[in-house]
């Protein structure tokens, strides 16, 4: 199946933890993202790497690291987990060459943070 | 900045018309999408405008005015599992999409 996959879907951790969520995407897209939609269903950018290169790093804590070892993988690091991070986080991919197909998502994963 | 506005929530009857609204004022414009998304699940790819005028694809048809910073996504003939939030994003250039918040869309029988 060509998809965006993300693992986990579902992620249960205390406060002050470190965790890390992996995303794969098989559709030979350039670019990759991570979002997050808080508890009223926004979705915010949080990085954008294409090709590997970081393009895209909006206003998140440094808790936060993004890191893309090849074009076909963006993982994201959270360090010392906090309360507010509790949310869910979409991967996505893109293509350079077919944006008007826009991004496509992976099935997300809810991080509650306790 | 990017501002984008849509209703909260609306409600239909099941086999009529639903549209939904969406402004936006971005700093620079590459194009306006309209995603589904299902509750607990992924957002998924309804349509793209990226001239002035009307997209039909099925039931579901989008509507821009780039000039009025204007969309709309008609959803007709609408069947209980079109339930779901509708989100209006924006395209400002450089792979970045700006979402709205999202119009949940209730649909009784």
């Amino acid at each position: 199946d060509t998809a965006v996959s993300q693992t986990p879907k579902y992620l249960v951790t205390q406060m002050g933890n470190d965790k890390s969520i992996k995303c794969e995407q098989n559709l030979g897209h350039d670019t990759m993202y991570w979002y997050k939609q808080d508890s009223k269903k926004f979705l915010k950018i949080m990085f954008s790497y294409n090709n590997k290169e970081l393009i895209i790093n909006e206003t998140v804590p440094n808790r936060f690291s993004p890191k893309s070892p090849d074009k076909a993988h963006l993982n994201l690091h959270i360090n010392s987990l906090e309360l507010g991070d509790s949310a869910v986080y979409f991967c996505a991919s893109s293509s350079n060459r077919r944006q008007n197909y826009g991004y496509t998502f992976g099935s997300g994963t809810r991080l509650t943070v306790v | 900045g990017q501002n984008i506005d849509q209703p909260t929530e609306m409600t239909a009857t099941e086999g009529a018309i639903v549209q939904i609204n969406c402004t936006y004022q971005t700093s620079g414009f590459n194009g306006l999408f309209w995603y589904q998304q299902h509750a607990g699940e992924a957002p998924t790819f309804l349509s793209y405008n990226v001239l002035d005028g009307l997209e039909e694809k099925g039931r579901f048809s989008s509507f821009l005015s780039r000039s009025k910073g204007y969309s709309y996504l008609l959803l007709k003939e609408l069947q209980m599992k079109d339930s779901a939030s509708y989100l209006c994003a924006v395209s400002s250039g450089g792979n970045k999409l700006t979402f709205g918040g999202g119009t949940r869309v209730l649909v009784k029988p």
